[in-house]
């Protein structure tokens, strides 16, 4: 069975620094892997998705993510937090031995960007 | 575009009650999923459809959920005789096609509590 871990339950970062939100996957097929972020009340919204190809993925917002098979490790990042990135982010995989389309989650790691 | 809607946003029913929750996807999306989100258990998926196929359900947590999509679109979840375990947000979610490489989008929820 496949699982996603997230190992921050939060992460704190100054305005203007660096981002980086950490996730990790085990599958037993050849993993899909998205980032998804959720505002409070509202609910998810795609970043990006790796799928196949280039281990850097790009996506909204300024986000991108990179795809190490070795350590099976899907970290989104971001060059230069903004306040108005503080919310709920969620990494997630689907595997295409299992349910089509059915979604994974990780627990998910909470971002706070102070000014 | 119309993004997916979910109706009601929020529901208060009492303990042994039924409910149901309708999503509308994505115009032209073929496949939609539903999944609940609670503190205690993170983001859960429940059901899945995918055109004119058996759907998915594999992650209904017992015979009390229920859910139907009527002509490919528009869907209902239902859950009989509620339990306070019930509480949580519950999200619809759709996608152009079924298949693991494929983005779901997400619509803002139904927040039910169980009194």
């Amino acid at each position: 069975a496949q699982s996603v871990a997230q190992p921050e339950d939060q992460v704190n970062v100054a305005e203007g620094n660096p981002l980086t939100v950490k996730c990790t996957y085990s599958v037993s097929g050849n993993p899909y892997l998205f980032w998804y972020v959720q505002y409070p009340n509202r609910g998810l919204q795609f970043l990006l998705k790796y799928i196949t190809g280039d281990n850097l993925v790009k996506g909204s917002y300024g986000f991108e993510a990179e795809f190490n098979k070795s350590q099976t490790s899907f970290h989104l990042k971001k060059p230069s937090a903004l306040v108005s990135d503080s919310a709920l982010y969620f990494c997630a995989v689907s595997v295409i031995t299992d349910s089509w389309g059915k979604l994974q989650f990780g627990a998910g790691t909470q971002v706070v960007v102070t000014p | 575009g119309a993004g997916v809607s979910q109706s009601p946003s929020n529901k208060v029913t009492e303990k042994g009650k039924d409910v149901e929750l309708r999503c509308d996807p994505i115009s032209g999306h073929t496949a939609l999923y539903w999944y609940r989100q609670s503190l205690g258990q993170g983001l859960e998926f429940l059901i899945y459809f995918q055109g004119n196929s058996a759907p998915d359900k594999s992650g209904l947590p017992s015979d009390r959920f229920s859910a139907e999509r009527t002509g490919g679109s528009v869907s209902t979840l239902t859950i009989q005789r509620t339990q306070q375990e019930d509480s949580a947000v519950y999200l619809c979610a759709s996608s152009l096609v079924s298949g693991g490489a494929n983005e779901q989008y997400f619509g803002p929820g139904t927040r039910l509590t169980v009194t």
